[in-house]
């Protein structure tokens, strides 16, 4: 699986629009993106995923560049609920053991009253 | 849709005890669980991958006989921690996923070994 590399850390203003960047420099053409949240002694939650075109769903939007080098993950309009640790990861889409996820260290998202 | 369920929340039990934890898929038939390890503030390490009916796959460093895996069911994976110690209380975190969709991630088990 590609490493990614996020920023550790973001500020947000409640009810703006969060934008958190991450590198996949080496990801390769198989390897989608995925993002995913934890909220605090939870569980991760699925946010989104994509291959290459741009994705939208009621949680969020995500950018990916032409070159696949990079995507962003966009929170329209981001509410205090949404303070948690991101994560973005390059993976494999398929059965079995090919879609595990390897988690790196994420961004940590507060969003600010 | 899509609801992974995780039992217990949280347990606390003596040194040399085993411990089983529980992860159901609700509405979907889980062709592969995964199940996690979290310490405080670091990351989620993945400790095994297991497919129905079959044996479960170790992380490097995991060991199988320590944390037994059973995948008996599609709905159903379990986790056992064999004679926990102190040094395993964590996090414990399973996902799920039927084929071609995302994992989706239960709500963990804080495990605390005395």
């Amino acid at each position: 699986d590609a490493k990614t590399t996020q920023p550790p850390s973001m500020d947000c203003a409640e009810g703006r629009a969060a934008n958190l960047p991450c590198n996949h420099s080496t990801i390769s053409g198989n390897e989608y993106v995925y993002w995913y949240r934890q909220i605090h002694s939870q569980g991760p939650q699925y946010i989104i995923h994509g291959l290459k075109n741009n994705e939208t769903n009621e949680m969020a939007s995500l950018i990916i560049t032409e070159d696949r080098k990079s995507s962003t993950l966009i929170l329209p309009h981001a509410t205090l609920r949404d303070t948690a640790v991101y994560y973005c990861i390059a993976t494999l889409y398929g059965g079995g053991a090919t879609n595990k996820l390897i988690f790196g260290t994420g961004t940590l998202l507060a969003v600010q009253p | 849709g899509a609801v992974v369920s995780q039992h217990p929340s949280w347990v606390i039990c003596k040194s040399g005890t085993s411990v089983k934890i529980e992860c159901r898929s609700l509405d979907f038939q889980a062709t592969t669980m995964f199940w996690y390890r979290q310490f405080p503030k670091q990351s989620l390490m993945l400790m095994a991958t297991s497919n129905e009916g079959s044996k479960a796959t170790y992380e490097q460093g995991v060991e199988k006989d320590k944390f037994l895996i059973n995948h008996a069911s599609l709905t159903l994976s379990t986790l056992t921690v064999t004679s926990a110690h102190p040094e395993d209380s964590s996090f414990y975190i399973c996902s799920a996923r039927e084929v071609r969709q995302p994992q989706h991630f239960g709500d963990g088990t804080r495990l605390s070994i005395l």
